[in-house]
């Protein structure tokens, strides 16, 4: 069975900086998926096969990885990115949603 | 545009069972897998399982296997989660995803499901 390890499990970002979360798996991985959620509402679709934004998703997030370390990065943080990010994979025969990134606004 | 509109929130006493449903609209039912996910209060997503409403095959996580029955009415486009032998570690908010792709493209509003005596 795959592990994942998602990091940092929070963090805060000041408006303008760049964020980088990691999701890390014990096996290799073909790719990896990635959603938002903000509290009291469904997760978001945030950008899929490691690097293709959703629909909607701002052009300052991008998507990176392979093997079995992947990565969602923000440049220049604003304020409506304060969010959970997860990451998720299809292993057969199932799918893992990491532990989550709670991003807070500095 | 596509919705997914899950049922009302549910209070259940402990050992009862729960039947969840989640009416999909503005895509082909057959041509997607329905998922289900949960949340536990404050806690992370947990998938549950998925069905292929074409044929009803189904795949559950281990824990869930004897938990969750999922089935699909592809006359009314309505996937369902029936839980069974609640106990208050299923008080949680259970969404339903629909797949069309690689990933879980739409999701419902979720419904909080609460097992308290």
């Amino acid at each position: 069975e795959i592990v994942f390890t998602q990091s940092p499990t929070t963090m805060t970002a000041s408006p303008g900086e760049k964020v980088t979360i990691t999701c890390r798996a014990s096996s290799s991985v073909s790719y990896m998926h990635w959603y938002q959620q903000k509290p009291g509402a469904s997760p978001k679709p945030w950008i899929y096969e490691t690097s293709k934004l959703a629909s909607g998703v701002p052009d300052r997030f991008s998507g990176s990885g392979s093997g079995t370390s992947y990565s969602l990065t923000i440049n220049n943080m604003e304020a409506e990115d304060a969010a959970t990010y997860y990451c998720q994979q299809w292993n057969y025969p199932k799918y893992t949603f990491g532990a989550g990134t709670k991003l807070e606004l500095k | 545009e596509v919705q997914l509109q899950q049922s009302g929130a549910e209070l259940r006493k402990p050992g009862t069972s729960v039947k969840l449903s989640c009416k999909v609209s503005g895509y082909n039912f057959r041509n997607t897998y329905m998922h289900w996910v949960n949340q536990r209060p404050g806690k992370g997503l947990e998938w549950i399982g998925r069905i292929d409403p074409a044929n009803g095959n189904t795949i559950y996580v281990e824990k869930f296997k004897s938990k969750a029955t999922l089935t699909a009415d592809t006359s009314s486009n309505t996937a369902y989660m029936q839980l069974s032998q609640l106990k208050s570690d299923d008080t949680a908010i259970y969404f339903c995803a629909m797949q069309s792709g690689s990933f879980f493209d739409y999701w419902g509003q979720g419904v909080m499901v609460t097992v308290s005596s």
